[in-house]
């Protein structure tokens, strides 16, 4: 069983809209938690990284929220552009890296 | 201070041939991960390594695929007798300590089958 659940799998959204993406994770021990974008055909890029102590951290119109207690992060995306459209993979760490799956976003005009 | 760098970015390789893929990590990196991605699939975890040495490989195959980081010179993965299966993209990764830290990603090696 993965460790790291991602939903939705995929969403289509329109241009200008916000959206939010969730992440759901059972690794233990746990030191931070990372979103990741990844357009397709290129190597991830990282949008933010949490320490198990941090609730909230913004990346211009992303925003991620950490429940340490409840082990979920969510991804928001503001006023959303068509440059959004990638996957969008949530990471935890402590001695490696767990991926999730991701969530797939595209955005249309 | 160049990104992680990974080549050849594309390989194509027959059945039964041998693929090397590279990775050099960023400057004053010695923590590399390798990362497989199968088309329209989540990255997976392959192999974790410092210099000279492989920390957790849980994820590699057990035949076939090998990976070592020496002491000079780029990370490498290699699959030995390749199969239509291997088609996938690899990303390599690199840290400066273990995964308390950022992470940075190569641009992949996507590797063809035929």
């Amino acid at each position: 069983k993965n460790q790291v659940e991602q939903s939705p799998q995929s969403l289509i959204i329109l241009e200008g809209k916000n959206c939010t993406l969730q992440c759901n994770y059972t690794v233990s021990p746990f030191s931070n938690l990372r979103w990741y974008k990844q357009d397709t055909g290129r190597g991830p890029v990282s949008l933010t990284i949490m320490t198990f102590s941090e609730n909230t951290k913004s990346n211009g119109r992303y925003t991620a929220t950490l429940d340490a207690d409840t082990k979920q992060s969510s991804l928001h995306i503001t006023a959303s552009q068509l440059s959004d459209s990638a996957s969008y993979i949530c990471v935890v760490g402590h001695n490696d890296m767990r991926f999730g799956a991701g969530t797939r976003l595209t955005v249309k005009p | 201070n160049a990104g992680v760098m990974q080549n050849p970015r594309h390989l194509v390789r027959r059945r039964g041939q041998e693929a090397r893929l590279r990775c050099s990590p960023m400057k004053g990196h010695s923590h590399v991960y390798w990362y497989r991605q199968l088309p329209e699939e989540g990255l997976k975890f392959m192999v974790y390594l410092q210099k000279e040495n492989i920390i957790d490989e849980s994820g590699m195959p057990k035949e076939r695929f090998s990976a070592e980081f020496p002491k000079e010179g780029p990370s490498i993965l290699r699959i030995q007798q390749v199969v239509r299966g291997d088609s996938a993209a690899y990303f390599c990764a690199s840290s400066p300590t273990q995964g308390d830290t950022e992470a940075f990603f190569g641009q992949g090696t996507r590797l063809t089958v035929v």
